[in-house]
């Protein structure tokens, strides 16, 4: 099984500041890395696919980029509404996998 | 509205069956991959099974093979997750999951469901 390592696991900002997540496979993945969000008593949403494509609806604020082994999601001027864990899977191989998620404060 | 509804969580006790079910709406059904995600309380996200638009390839994972079975009906637009001998470490959230349509057999998941709650406890 792949094995996904996020750090770190916990983070407290502030309005406006710009946070990078990152998360490291145990195999190279190529581009096969989704990233996710997921508020308190919610479920997760889409927010990024093949590493560096938004899905549909999500703020430009968001990035992520990287590839093989090593990849990073990036969120500019942090707003209050981005308070929540952040999760990724991979999807090279079954069975799917998530990192442990990183939760971000505000 | 593109949804997926999912029912069915309820307290059971360990050993006990339970039948998990999820009905979607708003979309081609037969053109996706369907999958289940399980959240116990205060975890991660722990992928549980997939099966493809004609139910010919099935996945499980590791924890829940041989316990639970997922099964479709593509006239109904519907998922299920049939839960066998069941242990407290399967109380979680459960979400049914639908996977990006394209030709291959795994991708991103692009919707998901508000899940519901299964706890096994006696």
């Amino acid at each position: 099984d792949i094995q996904m390592t996020q750090s770190p696991s916990t983070l407290s900002l502030s309005v406006g500041d710009s946070v990078t997540i990152t998360c490291r496979a145990s195999e190279s993945l190529g581009y096969w890395l989704a990233w996710y969000q997921q508020k308190p008593g919610k479920a997760p949403k889409l927010l990024i696919y093949k590493a560096s494509t938004l899905a549909s609806g999500v703020p430009s604020r968001f990035s992520g980029s990287g590839s093989g082994t090593h990849f990073t999601l990036t969120i500019s001027s942090l707003q209050p509404d981005d308070s929540a864990t952040y999760y990724c899977q991979q999807y090279l191989n079954y069975p799917i996998t998530f990192g442990q998620g990183t939760r971000l404060e505000i | 509205e593109v949804q997926l509804v999912e029912s069915g969580g309820s307290l059971v006790k360990p050993g006990g069956s339970l039948r998990l079910s999820c009905a979607a709406s708003g979309f081609s059904f037969t053109g996706h991959y369907m999958n289940w995600v399980r959240q116990a309380p205060g975890r991660g996200l722990e992928w549980v099974a997939s099966i493809s638009s004609r139910s010919d390839y099935i996945y499980y994972a590791d924890s829940v093979r041989g316990r639970f079975t997922v099964s479709r009906d593509n006239a109904n637009s519907s998922l299920f997750l049939q839960m066998n001998s069941l242990r407290a470490e399967d109380t979680s959230v459960y979400y049914c999951v639908r996977m990006w349509g394209g030709v291959g057999s795994l991708y991103y998941l692009d919707l998901w469901g508000q899940g519901t709650l299964v706890t096994v406890s006696s």
